[in-house]
């Protein structure tokens, strides 16, 4: 079942401005992941939020997780566009001995030199 | 290099023909798993295993089959393949431990067309 859903579907921006992509689930979590998928090729992993952290950076990316909400962000600065290409979030739900990862359908990031 | 290797990468079959994808990963990994990607429906687990001779269902299982036999490899089977089968293919893997926060390891996938 399709558990994260990121917003917007799609986005156009151009070189060197930040991209900020949504995603909401719906139940408990253990973790969320980000990765980028360039066209039509495998997905390459980006960077892991437990749920009990708030916040994560990693180079230019910074990813925020309010459990409250069942919510998180991920916010590229200073794109480049190398960085076009489409970005997907994926939950671990907090269950015993779950390693099942759902993804939601992804944004698309077009970035404009 | 630390990889998961998928072949192959692209394949036209006809309807009904048995086919074989295979899957193999170097990093020793417990859990791998099978993922269809499709416009507009995102990425859909078909099968997972937990270790070897151990496999369960995703959410889109039927008309696929695997096997685990070996930690390093988790075939996709398509026994009797039909055109809504066409998509593109990841198979996927990760540590599993306590707390699995792991990320995954994807293949570069591989794009079947069943006509």
């Amino acid at each position: 079942s399709q558990q994260g859903e990121e917003d917007p579907q799609a986005l156009s921006i151009q070189e060197g401005e930040n991209a900020t992509m949504n995603c909401s689930y719906k139940t408990s979590i253990n973790n969320l992941q980000w990765y980028r998928q360039n066209s039509g090729r495998g997905l390459v992993h980006l960077i892991l939020i437990r749920s009990n952290e708030r916040e994560k950076h990693s180079g230019r990316l910074r990813v925020t997780l309010d459990t409250s909400k069942k919510s998180s962000s991920l916010l590229i600065t200073a794109s480049r566009a190398a960085d076009t290409a489409s970005y997907f979030c994926a939950t671990r739900y907090s269950g015993a001995g779950s390693y099942q990862l759902t993804f939601g359908k992804g944004t698309k990031l077009s970035v404009i030199p | 290099e630390a990889q998961v290797t998928q072949n192959p990468r692209y394949l036209i079959t006809v309807t009904g023909k048995k086919l074989t994808v295979t899957c193999s990963q170097n990093m020793n990994h417990e859990y791998m798993s099978w993922y269809r990607q499709d416009p507009g429906l995102g990425l859909r687990q078909i099968y997972y295993s937990m270790n070897v001779e151990v496999t369960d269902k995703g959410d889109v299982p039927e008309g696929y089959k695997v096997s685990r036999k070996e930690k390093r490899n988790f075939p996709l089977i398509l026994e009797s393949p039909s055109p809504n089968q066409t998509s593109l293919y990841f198979c996927a893997s990760s540590q599993a431990g306590s707390g699995s926060f792991y990320g995954y390891t994807f293949g570069s996938g591989t794009r079947l067309t069943v006509v």
